[in-house]
């Protein structure tokens, strides 16, 4: 039973760019989380996604945006990249709230 | 969301007991205690998580208050694997990640 998986692993965008980040949940889970954790802290809430629709928000500006498919699969996509937005991004899925499963993430560094 | 205080840091000799403390006093009635570890550079994984009773599964123990106003994690016999930082959180839906305990378990 394969667990989340993320793609890809690793990226490299300049300041400006957009960049789109993918999550497939583990098995049997609907609801997709997205976490954004720099060099030495812990993960930071960006925004949930169940039935397709963005269900909670941390404090995240717009440029973060994201969007889940009938499968319940998500996309994260950050416009306007900034040098601070290099981060470990990592997505968790879950069902009905608890036991959330965390992938490996996508390093993403902003040059 | 309640917020929760950990330790920064913690050390335990391999084959002991660790027992990492949360606070979380203002911990509301339908807010579950959640435990994860997270290993250098991976995702965090998760160790248990419960209301009101004590749980305990094969990685772990979490032991809360009548008051649930604090938990503690219980590794019954750390291993070098262990080492890691452990975060408590408290939450109803989504995960609010702190600062977490980093625990070195020495040989």
């Amino acid at each position: 039973d394969a667990g989340v998986t993320q793609s890809p692993t690793h990226l490299i965008k300049t300041r400006g760019q957009q960049v789109t980040l993918r999550c497939s949940p583990k098995s049997g889970h609907d609801t997709v989380s997205w976490y954004q954790q720099a060099l030495g802290q812990g993960p930071q809430f960006i925004f949930q996604y169940y039935e397709e629709e963005e269900r909670q928000r941390g404090n995240f500006p717009d440029r973060f945006s994201g969007h889940q498919f009938p499968n319940y699969s998500s996309e994260l996509n950050v416009n306007a990249l900034l040098l601070g937005d290099s981060a470990l991004y990592l997505c968790a899925s879950s069902s009905d709230g608890t036991g959330y499963t965390f992938g490996s993430g996508t390093r993403l560094t902003v040059v | 969301d309640a917020k929760t205080t950990q330790p920064t840091s913690m050390d335990c000799a391999e084959g002991r007991a660790a027992n990492l403390p949360c606070n979380h006093s203002t911990i509301s009635g339908n807010e579950y205690v959640y435990w994860y570890r997270q290993i250098h550079s991976q995702g965090p994984q998760y160790i248990i998580h419960g209301l009101k009773n004590n749980e305990t599964n094969e990685m772990a123990s979490l032991i809360i208050t009548e008051d649930r106003k604090s938990s503690t994690l219980i590794l019954p016999h750390a291993t070098l694997r262990d080492t890691a930082v452990y975060y408590c959180i408290v939450s109803r839906r989504a995960l609010t990640f702190g600062s977490g305990t980093r625990l070195q378990v020495q040989p």
